[in-house]
């Protein structure tokens, strides 16, 4: 069974610096997805990036960004230039091939402080 | 509808009742989830609808746990006779494309089991 961790339960960062989310996964598949998704208080999950296993270049989306380094098993999010309006949990997901089901880690409490 | 509409917003209710959550996917989406966000266990996936059927129903903790969907769009997500370890927040999501590409959510519905 695939797992997912965020070793990092809780972070806070100021306003305008860039911020790093650590995930590692455990698979034996070789071709999965993997996601970030943001949780603010309105608990509403929004998808703020994605990345195919095959693929070898990078996601981006605007301020976001990943490390994806597939034979470490990591998969970490970068935010640049962090707002007041990326204060949420954020969740790593891992869908393997052909699947329909996300697998989600435990999530990392992002605070941004003014 | 505009997005994924789940009712109600929050449910209070008695050990040993019986409770419905409601999901309005976003029209036209083909696929439905169901994840439950508890406490001690993160988010977990119960089951999955592909139209009106249910190909992955592999995440029901119990029998006490049942859905169903009707006309490929509104679904019912039922606990019979809840129990306090029920209590969590059970989120709806809905996809048109393919799992893979990402779901999207609604604000999911906090239950409390009193």
């Amino acid at each position: 069974a695939q797992t997912v961790t965020q070793s990092q339960p809780e972070m806070s960062v100021q306003e305008a610096e860039t911020v790093t989310l650590s995930c590692t996964y455990d698979t034996s598949e070789s071709n999965y997805y993997l996601f970030w998704y943001k949780q603010p208080p309105s608990r509403q999950m929004i998808l703020v990036i994605r990345q195919e296993a095959y693929k070898q270049q990078n996601a981006t989306e605007n301020r976001f960004s990943v490390n994806f380094q597939k034979a470490a098993k990591s998969f970490s999010l970068k935010i640049s230039d962090s707002q007041l309006g990326d204060t949420a949990m954020y969740f790593c997901a891992f869908m393997r091939e052909g699947a329909q089901k996300l697998v989600f880690g435990q999530g990392t409490r992002l605070t941004i402080n003014p | 509808g505009a997005g994924v509409s789940q009712s109600p917003s929050n449910k209070v209710t008695e050990k040993g009742k019986d409770v419905e959550l409601r999901c309005d996917p976003i029209s036209g989406h083909t696929a439905l989830y169901w994840y439950r966000q508890s406490l001690g266990q993160g988010l977990e996936f119960l089951i999955y609808f592909q139209g009106n059927s249910a190909p992955d129903k592999s995440g029901l903790p119990s029998d006490r746990f049942s859905a169903e969907r009707t006309g490929g769009s509104v679904s019912t997500l039922t606990i019979q006779r809840t129990q306090q370890e029920d209590s969590a927040v059970y989120l709806c999501a809905s996809s048109l494309k393919l799992a893979k590409y990402g779901y999207t959510f609604g604000s999911g519905t906090r239950l409390t089991v009193v």
